[in-house]
Parts: C-alpha cells; structure tokens; sequence
C-alpha cells in the first residue's frame, strides 16, 4: 500500500518568513495530493491540492509542487502570518479513493 | 463544513460499554470514510465505504464496526469501549466525480475512563 513520509514533524517560523512542508510517496499510481490544515480542535480544511498532470499550483500565499519522477511533493507558504499557525497534512490518492495521511506538521508563526 | 455532520459531539465512556458515532452528510457523496487522530498524531483510518453495498477495513479497524444505513448516513460502533480508543474521530466523504477531495466532519471527541 501507499506509504507517505512528512517532514518535518514542527517548523516555527518568523511571521513574514516562508515555510516549506515537504512529504515523499511510495505509490506510483497514486495521483492526487491535497493538503490539508488543522487548527487546534478543529477538523482538517483542504488548503490546496494538485494532480499527478500538474507541477505546481498557486492560491494566493501558498503553493504546492510536485516531482513524481522523485515521488515527492511540498507546500510553500510564503509571507507567513500568525494565522498560517496550525498542523498541516499532506496526502496520497489513488484513483479508488483510499487518501494516504502524512504524520503531520505543526507550524508555529511567531510575531 | 456544515455539510457533515457527526453526533455526539463529546461523549465520556466506561470501559466496556458499547457505543456508537453517528455521521451524516447533506452532499450527496457515495464515499464515506471514519478516521481517528490521536492527540499529536495524524489520521488512521478505520473503515470506509464507497456505496450503501460497499464496506472496507481501514488501518485500524479492530475493535470497531460500522453500518452504511443509507447514502447519508455512515456510523461507528465500539463494541467494548478500552481506555486507548479515547481519540478523536472524524468522518469524511468524497465524490469521486468531484475528483478525490475529502470533506471532514466536525469530529466527536471520545474519552474511555
């Protein structure tokens, strides 16, 4: 089965600065990779996401890449503001349905 | 997402007991799925179901059981409730027409005592 590593697990980072999330897959069949962000007690919310045909896709301060030759994929988030402050996943896909969760990564932003 | 829902929102149980996790959704979705996060943790996936005929285990589904009662309705049942399935659990659904994205709901948080 399709096995996703997510890396790394915290990330704290100066409000104005970029983070970057990167997950790497096992599955080449997989083909969809959303990411999600969960707020403390909150559920996940997909942020963004991106398709095996695509290399990147941008929504405003985010952004999302992916190298299937290498089968990894990263979240951008650029500008950082206290509010980008949550856990983020990522995820694998294959066509059947069955999403693959990353571990997780808490970001902290820090005024 | 108002969409799904799940009730109860909170529930405090004794080992042993039986309950059940009841989801519902409004989006016309076939797929539904039952997840559980554990505190720092991200999600496993218990069972999910693709249509009202269609039942699959998860990752994690010992000790858990589920019923599709209908397109809209997805529940979770622990037969005999442990201290370590105190967790919280979300239930999602997916439109595969509308590609692979999964709507969570709210989630119910359980504690086993």
């Amino acid at each position: 089965g399709e096995n996703v590593e997510q890396h790394p697990s915290t990330l704290s980072v100066q409000e104005g600065d970029s983070a970057v999330i990167k997950c790497t897959y096992s599955d080449s069949a997989s083909n969809y990779f959303p990411w999600y962000k969960q707020e403390l007690g909150k559920r996940p919310q997909l942020i963004i996401d991106i398709r095996s045909n695509v290399g990147e896709k941008k929504d405003q301060r985010i952004a999302v890449t992916l190298n299937k030759t290498a089968k990894h994929f990263s979240l951008h988030i650029t500008e950082t503001q206290p509010e980008d402050s949550a856990v983020y996943f990522c995820a694998a896909i294959q066509s059947w349905g069955k999403l693959q969760f990353g571990a997780g990564t808490q970001v902290v932003v820090t005024p | 997402d108002a969409d799904v829902t799940q009730t109860p929102r909170n529930r405090i149980t004794k080992t042993g007991k039986r309950i059940m996790l009841e989801c519902s959704q409004t989006k016309g979705h076939d797929r539904m799925y039952w997840y559980r996060q554990d505190p720092g943790l991200g999600l496993q996936l218990i069972y999910y179901s693709f249509d009202v005929k269609d039942i699959n285990k998860g990752e994690i589904s010992d000790g858990y059981s589920v019923s599709r009662q209908a397109q809209a309705k997805f529940s979770l049942s622990l037969e005999s409730a442990i201290p370590n399935q105190t967790a919280l659990y979300f239930c999602a659904t997916s439109d595969p027409g509308q590609g692979a994205t999964q709507y969570f709901g709210p989630g119910t948080r359980l504690l086993v005592l």
